[in-house]
Formats: C-alpha cells, sequence, structure tokens
C-alpha cells in the first residue's frame, strides 16, 4: 500500500544540538517530496521540497534534506536548532502518477530543551 | 501579498445543524484543496478542484460532506448534520497550474458539541 512513515512521534533535542527527523514513503515510483513545518495555531509551512535532480535540497529557516532512493527516505536534517524550532513536523509525498493530493506522514513533534 | 484565507477562524455548533467553511485561495490559482486534521487520524484530504474539471471527491468521508468552487476563486466546505466526529480543523491549500507546491491557510476549527 502507498503509505508516508514518520516512526518518532516525539523527540527532544537540546538547542544547539543536531536534528534529523525520518521519513520513509512507499510508492512504486519516486513521488514528489515535502517537508512542512506547523508552529503552535499555525498553519502549514512549507519548509523544503524535491522534485527531481540535486539529492540535497536546501530550505528556509537552515533546514535540509535529503533524498534517497534506495532506502526511499527523505530525512530532513539541521546542524543547529533553535528554540524557535519547536513544532510539528510533517513529512508529505504527491505521487507523481497523481499531480493532486498530498499524503501526509503522521507528523513528529519536535520539543527543544533549553 | 495575500495568501491563502479562510474564514472562520473558529466555529462552534451544535451536533445536527449544518455548516459552511469558505476558502479564498491565492489570486490565479487554478487548484484548491480541502484536507481535514483531527486527533486522531491525522492530516486527510477531502477534496480537491482544479480548473473547469470535475472536482476529485475521493477523499470526502460521508454524502454529509460536499463542498463547490464558485467562478474558478472561492470555496466553500459545506458539512450537514454534523456529528461530533466531524471536530476537526480544516484546511484549504491552493497552487497554480503546473506546480506540485501547495500552499495552506490558516484553518477553520470546528467544534461540534
Amino acid at each position: 500500500a502507498q503509505s508516508v512513515t514518520q516512526p518518532d512521534i516525539h523527540i527532544t533535542v537540546s538547542e544547539g544540538a543536531s536534528l534529523e527527523l525520518r521519513c520513509n514513503y512507499s510508492y512504486g515510483a519516486t513521488p514528489y517530496l515535502f517537508w512542512y513545518v506547523q508552529s503552535p495555531g499555525q498553519g502549514l509551512q512549507l519548509l523544503l521540497k524535491y522534485f527531481s535532480g540535486d539529492t540535497l535540497v536546501q530550505g528556509i529557516k537552515g533546514f535540509e534534506a535529503e533524498f534517497k532512493r534506495s532506502q526511499s527516505s527523505f530525512n530532513l536534517r539541521k546542524p543547529s536548532v533553535h528554540w524557535s524550532d519547536a513544532a510539528e513536523y510533517f513529512c508529505a509525498v504527491v505521487p507523481y502518477s497523481s499531480a493532486s493530493k498530498i499524503i501526509f506522514g503522521s507528523g513528529t513533534r519536535l520539543s527543544i530543551r533549553p | 501579498g495575500a495568501g491563502v484565507s479562510q474564514s472562520p477562524s473558529n466555529k462552534v455548533t451544535e451536533k445536527g445543524k449544518d455548516v459552511e467553511l469558505r476558502c479564498d485561495p491565492i489570486s490565479g490559482h487554478t487548484a484548491l484543496y480541502w484536507y481535514r486534521q483531527s486527533l486522531g487520524q491525522g492530516l486527510e484530504f477531502l477534496i480537491y478542484f482544479q480548473g473547469n474539471s470535475a472536482p476529485d471527491k475521493s477523499g470526502l468521508p460521508s454524502d454529509r460532506f460536499s463542498a463547490e468552487r464558485t467562478g474558478g476563486s472561492v470555496s466553500t466546505l459545506t458539512i450537514q448534520r454534523t456529528q461530533q466526529e466531524d471536530s476537526a480543523v480544516y484546511l484549504c491549500a491552493s497552487s497554480s497550474r503546473g506546480e506540485d507546491t501547495q500552499y495552506f491557510g490558516p484553518g477553520t476549527r470546528l467544534t461540534v458539541l
């Protein structure tokens, strides 16, 4: 079945520490891949996206993600987190065969330890 | 620069009542989407409009849910005979033709008592 998996429900890291949020997808072909962030009481904001080309993509707020076809993964990283990064992060795909609805992962809640 | 706007931001209603939620997409965007975000179900696709094509209604959970898009712009999501399980945040998004990036509005929080 087609799916997007974010295995970590909740992660806590110290301010200034590095971060990696995991995402795996299950589709026949490489879909379009996204990471969105949702701060408390806010809407969804696009962090970055991958359609094709360079497998390391840069996003806003110092985030980056790497697409690994062999692992069907699109993990989000940041070298040094800030307290303002505390939020819910969603990995998402738009299946290439259906450039319409977004399929979202279940989300990872990030907490920052002072 | 106006983004996607939604109204109302919050709606409290009684079980059995009908509600209408409104979405104003980004000007010039031809595609419009509705999603629902609830505690038990995460983020779910509801319906998708693209230009004058027939909408993709495959995500609507029951026939109590319907949506229309007038003049290719504003969209209204209607929930008839609301139930408590309809309580959620309803998100609208839009995108331009040929682009797969969707831009989201702030959502409408619906509470059914």
